[in-house]
């Protein structure tokens, strides 16, 4: 069955980068793209951006632009999410979440990973 | 992008019928069919309900259903359950290639 495994939680200082990763499996690597979510602590979903995993273009939030950074290694099966630059603003539960269907555009999101927890504190 | 709009509770006793709104623009909800609607139970990853506006994933109950009218997109719960009681949000793509999600209505089941 396809199953994304996360990597784990992160403390981080202000100014720092994150990277996280999400590793596939159960499935064609390739063949479905890859969001990163992001849900701060009792707040609603965020989306972040999406990655190909086949040729590895990349599409961000405006609101991300110039601090994150979607890559993938296919020889792993894995994503990565990182950002930089980091607030305490940024403290949120970071997920990846697969597009079931091979549409275009991209535009859904199942299964999601576990999360990884970040803190950005001092 | 701003996120698209959902009230932030709507509540329903067993057995009844209840319907989640999600409004966007003419540049997201009302320029595509590519809504879709995703449940979180408290300290759970999301799940998706529904996609492409009314299209039903295998193994989601027939209770959840989606439509769409001009800008506002609905998703409908029949025959409520306790196992109900949830967050829910819409997700739409937009017209700048990116994708939004709506704000979460938090579901009460009386």
């Amino acid at each position: 069955q396809v199953q994304l495994v996360q990597s784990g939680a992160e403390v981080k200082k202000p100014g720092a980068s994150v990277k996280v990763s999400c590793k596939a499996s159960g499935y064609t690597f390739t063949s479905y793209y890859m969001h990163w979510v992001r849900q701060a602590p009792g707040q609603g979903l965020e989306w972040m951006g999406v990655i190909n995993p086949s040729g590895g273009s990349t599409t961000y939030a405006q609101k991300f632009q110039g601090r994150v950074t979607m890559t993938r290694d296919t020889s792993t099966r894995t994503v990565y999410m990182e950002l930089s630059s980091l607030r305490s603003e940024d403290t949120a539960l970071y997920y990846c979440a697969r597009d079931p269907y091979s549409n275009f555009p991209s535009r859904t999101f199942d299964p999601w990973g576990q999360g990884t927890l970040v803190i950005v504190s001092s | 992008q701003s996120a698209l709009t959902q009230p932030a509770s709507v509540s329903g006793s067993p057995g009844q019928s209840i319907t989640i709104s999600c409004t966007g623009t003419s540049s997201d909800v009302g320029g595509y069919d590519y809504v879709s609607w995703y449940q979180q139970h408290p300290g759970k990853a999301p799940k998706l309900m529904i996609y492409d506006v009314s299209s039903r994933p295998s193994g989601v109950s027939n209770r959840f259903s989606g439509s769409k009218s001009g800008n506002t997109a609905s998703l409908t719960i029949s025959g409520l359950q306790a196992e109900d009681e949830a967050d829910y949000y819409c997700s739409s793509y937009t017209s700048s290639s990116t994708r939004v999600f709506g704000g979460g209505t938090k579901l009460t089941v009386l």
